[in-house]
């Protein structure tokens, strides 16, 4: 089945200490975005990448990147998470000119 | 600034019960909605999307109605069920703009 895989599903780090979050999809999808969900609200859009162009919102904190080698691979890394960096992590996909947004399930990162 | 908001953030209802969550957004100009369904811990499931030119859809025993004019989307689920039991979430999306605006979701409980 065509879906979007997120790895590790959980990540523990330490405060400070880099940490990388993967994403791959088999949707031969054009965009791929990453959104955060703290504990109780509402996911929220970090940046999306529209084939190998990156769109960054305005309001991500610079301690936030990403990569996209190629279509089908998608990484988050945040250089030094803090404690409120705690969050899930939802990668999704979407067709360019679709309409639909396919999301994983989600990297659950704990720092301490 | 799209802002969106879903009510009430939780319900709980007997098994069988035919329920109605609420979605309302602030900006009417959006080139679509859709409702997802997130369990505990877990990733988005899309459950529907209205494109901005219609008024429902349906899935089984779902129904998402849309009114643009007014900012206002209604789940329908009938004959509510144990495995009901989920965060409901609504988000639309801005013309122009990739990402989606998510609400922060209705919690609902569906007891036997």
């Amino acid at each position: 089945d065509a879906m979007v895989i997120q790895n590790p599903r959980y990540q523990v780090t330490q405060f400070g200490k880099p940490v990388t979050l993967s994403c791959s999809q088999t949707l031969n999808h054009n965009v791929m975005y990453w959104y955060q969900q703290k504990s109780s609200q509402a996911p929220k859009l970090l940046f999306h990448y529209y084939d190998k162009d990156f769109n960054n919102e305005a309001d991500t904190p610079d301690n936030f990147q990403s990569r996209r080698p190629n279509t089908s691979f998608c990484f988050l890394d945040i250089r030094s998470p803090g404690l409120g960096d705690a969050a899930m992590y939802l990668c999704a996909t979407s067709r360019a000119g679709e309409r639909e947004q396919f999301f994983g399930p989600g990297t659950r990162l704990t720092v301490l | 600034k799209q802002e969106v908001t879903q009510i009430p953030a939780a319900l709980s209802v007997p098994e069988g019960e035919n329920l109605v969550l609420n979605c309302s957004f602030t900006d009417s100009a959006i080139y679509n909605l859709q409702w997802f369904r997130q369990d505990p811990g877990k990733g988005l499931t899309s459950l529907l999307l209205i494109q901005s030119s219609q008024r429902e859809q349906t899935s089984g025993r779902l129904n998402a109605s849309l009114d643009k004019s007014s900012g206002r989307s209604t789940l329908y689920i009938a004959a509510s069920q144990p495995g009901d039991s989920a965060t409901y979430l609504c988000a639309v999306r801005p013309p122009g703009f990739q990402k989606l605006v998510f609400g922060t979701g209705t919690r609902l409980l569906v007891s036997p």
